[in-house]
């Protein structure tokens, strides 16, 4: 069964350096999203791609966040210059198209994201 | 603006007990709502949507839009219903689906 991928698993990083996480979503797939949960908090809405451009974006999804499809496959998201409070497990998540029958999320196994 | 809550953080209830996982949503317009669930170490997965009505693993949920609740129940709770669980409401479209803040549901042997 198609799954999403998410790389890497873990990664550790030094405040004010720039990170990339990597999504491959189902290939069939329209609809991408990045989620981030801090530990012990909520899972919180980050961005929606589809259609190569932001759908919608969250307040915590500032200047320092970008998302790319660079290759039709990947689907990337970039921090800039890290932050301590940037320290979360990302999901990924991809689904065909929203809906209630349709509409299931599909979920990677996440990234989690230590600053330091 | 799209809210979901769930007010318990964490739930115990003896193996065989009934179970009810509590959600309410605030949204201005038609709602299309999940229950999403994250056992140990694996994904978080969709475990059922209102709109099939059906039972998945003998949970139920059932919406409710003069409460504005969608209550996630199932009679006799098994060991292997431990998780977390997830709430969730898409506002459809290009929208973003937003989730509770979840309930760990421990069941005890």
């Amino acid at each position: 069964e198609p799954e999403v991928t998410q790389t890497p698993s873990h990664q550790v990083t030094q405040m004010g350096q720039e990170v990339i996480l990597r999504c491959v979503p189902i290939s069939n797939h329209l609809y991408f999203y990045w989620y981030r949960q801090i530990l012990g908090q909520k899972v919180e809405f980050l961005v929606s791609f589809y259609n190569n451009e932001i759908s919608e974006k969250s307040e915590i999804f500032d200047d320092q966040f970008s998302v790319e499809r660079p290759d039709g496959s990947n689907f990337t998201l970039k921090i800039r210059s890290t932050k301590l409070e940037d320290s979360a497990m990302y999901f990924c998540a991809s689904r065909k198209r929203p809906g209630q029958h349709t509409g299931e999320l599909f979920f990677g196994e996440g990234s989690r994201l230590t600053v330091l | 603006a799209q809210r979901v809550t769930q007010p318990e953080k964490l739930l115990s209830v003896f193996k065989g007990a009934p179970v009810e996982l509590k959600c309410n949503y605030s949204y201005s317009g038609s709602p299309e709502l999940f229950w999403y669930v994250q056992y140990s170490r694996q994904r978080l997965q969709l475990l059922l949507r209102h709109i099939s009505r059906e039972s998945i693993k003998g949970f139920t949920a059932d919406l409710n839009k003069g409460e504005t609740s969608f209550h996630l129940k199932k009679p006799f709770a098994q060991e292997e219903d431990s998780a977390m669980y997830y709430c969730a409401l898409d506002s459809g479209g290009y929208q973003k689906v937003t989730f509770g803040t979840g309930t760990k549901l421990q069941v005890i042997p």
